[in-house]
């Protein structure tokens, strides 16, 4: 059973600044999606990834297959990007284990 | 990309009825899956909706207290049975495309507060 552990748990930054929110899993995947969601419970796909970097606008994804690591990053944060933000590892199984989340505040 | 139809957003429900939740998808895809989230927790597996056959449950959820529906490839629903206020949480679809198996995507939840 794939274990996806996330840090922080909950991050506070003031506007504008960069963010970092890493995911750790414990067997190999075949795919790792990052996920935010908002209040009211919906769930938006961000990235997936097998390898590599993708970039979209200031959201900005990396995974090292070796280290079994990904990272998510936000450039010049603003308040809009609050939310929970989730990392899900797809296994041989195909099922996604999802990871417990980062609660990220952006203040003005 | 798959656009999903989750119904109803949100519902306030007394202990002992049932809510049927109900995802519906505008393309035909191959997988739906539907999750659970409890307050402060990450989203846990109920089952996997098989189309013209009866769900695949995941340990710890049983057919009786979450029946699952799935007539075709682009609908599916969940019914939370007899509920107390311990089945209070978010379910969520989440559905993979015949084209594009390894993507995800995910409804817009149902927030469920049992009373």
């Amino acid at each position: 059973k794939n274990e996806v552990e996330q840090s922080p748990q909950n991050l506070t930054a003031q506007e504008g600044e960069f963010i970092t929110i890493n995911c750790s899993y414990s067997v190999g995947i075949s795919a790792l999606h990052w996920l935010q969601q908002h209040p009211g419970g919906g769930i938006v796909s961000l990235f997936m990834l097998s390898s590599g970097k993708k970039k979209h606008g200031r959201l900005i994804a990396t995974i090292n297959i070796q280290e079994k690591h990904s990272s998510l990053h936000i450039t010049a944060s603003h308040p809009r990007d609050s939310a929970v933000y989730i990392c899900a590892a797809r296994g041989s199984a195909r099922q996604l284990t999802f990871g417990s989340g980062t609660q990220l505040t952006v203040l003005p | 990309s798959a656009v999903i139809s989750q119904k109803p957003s949100r519902d306030i429900c007394q202990r002992g009825t049932s809510l049927t939740i109900q995802c519906q998808v505008d393309s035909q895809v191959t997988m739906m899956f539907w999750y659970r989230q409890q307050p402060g927790q990450s989203l846990t597996l109920i089952a996997t909706a098989n189309q013209g056959s009866e769900a695949t449950y995941e340990s710890g959820f049983v057919i009786d207290k979450f029946p699952i529906s799935r007539p075709n490839l682009t609908f599916s629903t969940l019914t939370v049975s007899n509920m107390s206020p311990e089945d209070s949480s978010i379910y969520l679809c989440s559905v993979e495309e015949a084209r594009r198996r390894t993507e995800a995507f995910f409804g817009q939840g149902t927030r469920l507060t049992v009373v």
